[in-house]
């Protein structure tokens, strides 16, 4: 079953305009959350994350954005650029608890930014 | 300098065999991970070691052995080789009981 899902498996957006990518989960007792951005053939490179006690995260072009009540997740990109072209997962884990550091993974997202 | 870096990139092997990949992480993590991405594109974790000591056991059949020499090394050895095994394997590390995990670059498994 999984507890973290991505539904929509790719996004296209236009170079200069926002990319907003969607997560939702199903275990409350997730903590933290976090987004890891993956190219062809290379591993899952960390992006961004936030802290349950937050609603909002934000570093440079990209913002995260968590709504705890909805169980829901979203990645903004602004503005997108090419080369941020990659499949963006999700991902969570519940490190008051005592899964000790486990990722739980949705399963990408494709995101296209066209010049 | 690579941070988590994981041998081979590729493995292409006949079922029945026993394999097995590296994996080594110079950042000073102290817990180690290797997770698997299957055909339908979900990682999901299979071992979690910290400081050589096995924490996360998920169902995973035993002809999948971690080991781990030093908190910088943890490697993995396959048994008998089933053609549901091909996968992209993940090597991670982090500091202890921390989420940002950092990957190496996946080794693909093919079974034939």
């Amino acid at each position: 079953d999984q507890q973290v899902k991505q539904n929509s498996p790719s996004l296209s957006v236009q170079e200069g305009r926002i990319s907003i990518l969607n997560c939702d989960y199903t275990n409350s007792m997730f903590d933290y959350f976090l987004w890891y951005k993956k190219y062809p053939a290379e591993g899952p490179t960390f992006l961004i994350s936030i802290s349950s006690i937050k609603d909002k995260n934000e570093d440079g072009r990209f913002t995260v954005f968590l709504n705890k009540s909805a169980k829901h997740l979203s990645l903004h990109i602004v503005p997108s650029q090419p080369g941020d072209s990659a499949v963006y997962f999700c991902a969570a884990s519940a490190e008051r608890g005592s899964t000790l550091g486990r990722l739980y993974f949705g399963r990408g997202t494709q995101l296209t930014v066209w010049p | 300098d690579t941070a988590v870096s994981q041998t081979p990139k590729y493995l292409v092997t006949q079922m029945g065999n026993d394999k097995s990949i590296k994996c080594e992480q110079n950042l000073g993590h102290d817990t180690m991970y290797w997770y698997k991405q299957d055909s339908k594109k979900f990682l999901k974790i299979m071992f979690s070691y910290n400081n050589k000591e096995l924490i996360i056991n998920e169902t995973v059949p035993n002809r999948f052995s971690p080991k781990s020499p030093d908190k910088a090394h943890l490697n993995l050895h396959i048994n008998s080789l089933e053609l549901g095994d091909s996968a992209v394997y993940f090597c991670a590390s982090s500091l202890w009981a921390k989420s940002e995990a950092f990957f190496g670059q996946g080794t693909r498994l093919t079974v034939v």
